[in-house]
């Protein structure tokens, strides 16, 4: 059974990095797909921020491309989420979620993990 | 990028009642779009992929339609797991974006 998990710290003040990490079981993140990160601000709108290939090309999102880095690590079968220079806007709920191609969608969601931005 | 206007943001309704959530995009997608759910201990599952194919699984009270900008997803009669936050999604273009969502509520 393929899971995701999202980690990383629940807090980050204004003008730091948030980092996030999946980790995937049940699957090779090298394997095929995209694997992407998507978030879910107060007030429900989503947002997909950007994904990591199996080959580990990346697409952003336009709107976060000067602040975004996804990267992987695949001897721990894990992908990474940097945003920098947050602001409380940032304040979401992050999700880790696989990509699949056949068909294009969302296949598998990790549960998500709350990130405040606050001093 | 493609906006998606998904309404309405919530629906109150009761067990056993038709619903349908629509879904417009601001240019045509194509069919390229997607359906989900989202529980309310934060669980997302997809439902629906490419307009009205169902995910294996799903119930077939869900169901799927629409054309060009205007997509909807209707269940036909609600059971009480179907009380949550449904999103559609389009995969026209990239950026993929999501509608705002809606949020089916016990009346």
């Amino acid at each position: 059974e393929i899971q995701l998990q999202e980690s990383g710290p629940g807090l980050v003040k204004p003008s730091q990095s948030l980092s996030l990490t999946c980790s995937v079981t049940g699957y090779t993140i090298t394997s095929g797909y995209d694997w992407s990160w998507i978030r879910k601000f107060p007030g429900n709108k989503m947002e997909w921020m950007g994904y990591i290939s199996y080959s580990g090309s990346t697409n952003y999102n336009p709107s976060l491309k000067s602040r975004i880095s996804i990267t992987r690590d695949t001897s721990k079968n894990q992908f990474f989420l940097q945003l920098n220079s947050v602001t409380t806007e940032d304040t979401a709920t992050y999700y880790c979620a696989r990509g699949d191609w056949e068909p294009n969608w969302f296949a598998y969601w990790g549960q998500g993990t709350l990130v405040t931005v606050s001093s | 990028d493609i906006q998606m206007t998904q309404t309405p943001s919530s629906m109150p309704a009761s067990l056993g009642e038709r619903v349908t959530i629509s879904c417009r995009a601001s240019q045509g997608i194509s069919n390229y779009l997607n359906w989900y759910q989202q529980k309310p201990d934060g669980t997302i599952k997809p439902l629906i992929y490419y307009t009205s194919n169902l995910q294996s699984g799903v119930p077939s009270r869900f169901s799927g339609s629409g054309s060009g900008t205007d997509y909807s997803l209707t269940i036909s009669s609600l059971e009480p797991e179907d009380f949550a936050m449904y999103y559609c999604q389009q995969y026209d273009s990239s950026p993929w974006t999501f509608g705002g969502g809606t949020k089916l509520e016990l009346k």
